[in-house]
């Protein structure tokens, strides 16, 4: 299956420690996206990368949230310091590079983050 | 700012009813999707509309798009337990600066009873 992969499924941290987030796109896509879902929420847009660049971070918070997309390797959703109110699912999409009005972001199953 | 407004957000029905979920979207968009999502899955792509008027079908689901009214709908047809879901609206307006991220509306909770 060459689906967005992401990893882990289910984090725990306590206040205070660092999250890291992975996501693999699927084979063949160079844009990926990260979003955030609070509960009873929909998906709130968060950063836009392509390889070694971000593109937009127009939804990322200002401090402590940062997000790579290296030239080898899986996107990092990097959340130092946790807070409670950083416990979310979060997803990545991923896209084909070209025509990006015409290529869909296909989601992955994405990382529920848990603070204590 | 983009804002995306689902309606309604919570809906309970039968099986074999048909009902209607709205999608208003406040700014000039080029393209809406909508999306279904399980519990504690990811979101599945069921429709992407591209220009006015398009309305497209899939089983008993039907979208259609009215960027005039920059109004979605996504029409449900006799429904049946396995729709029972959360759906998502999402529109993407492209800026040309490279902003690409979808903003999605709260979702509608379905529920469909037998």
């Amino acid at each position: 299956n060459a689906g967005v992969m992401q990893n882990p499924r289910h984090l725990v941290r306590r206040r205070g420690q660092e999250a890291r987030l992975r996501c693999s796109p699927m084979k063949g896509h160079s844009h990926v996206y990260w979003y955030r879902q609070l509960p009873e929420e929909g998906l709130k847009f968060m950063v836009y990368l392509q390889k070694e660049n971000i593109i937009d971070e127009s939804g990322m918070p200002k401090e402590r949230f940062s997000a790579e997309f290296p030239k080898e390797g899986p996107s990092i959703l990097r959340i130092q310091q946790v807070v409670r109110g950083d416990s979310a699912a979060y997803f990545c999409a991923s896209s084909r590079g070209g025509d990006r009005l015409h290529q869909p972001q296909h989601f992955g199953d994405g990382t529920r983050l848990s603070i204590l | 700012e983009l804002k995306v407004e689902q309606n309604p957000l919570f809906l309970s029905m039968q099986e074999g009813k048909n009902y209607t979920i709205y999608c208003n979207y406040s700014t000039t968009s080029d393209r809406l999707y909508w999306y279904r999502q399980d519990p504690g899955k990811s979101l599945e792509s069921l429709f992407v509309l591209l220009s006015n008027g398009a309305v497209k079908q899939e089983g008993r689901l039907m979208a259609s798009l009215d960027t005039k009214a920059r109004l979605s709908t996504l029409h449900i047809t006799a429904a049946v337990h396995d729709l029972s879901a959360t759906y998502f609206c999402a529109v993407l307006m492209y800026s040309g600066g490279g902003a690409d991220g979808l903003t999605f509306g709260k979702g509608t909770h379905l529920i469909i009873q037998p």
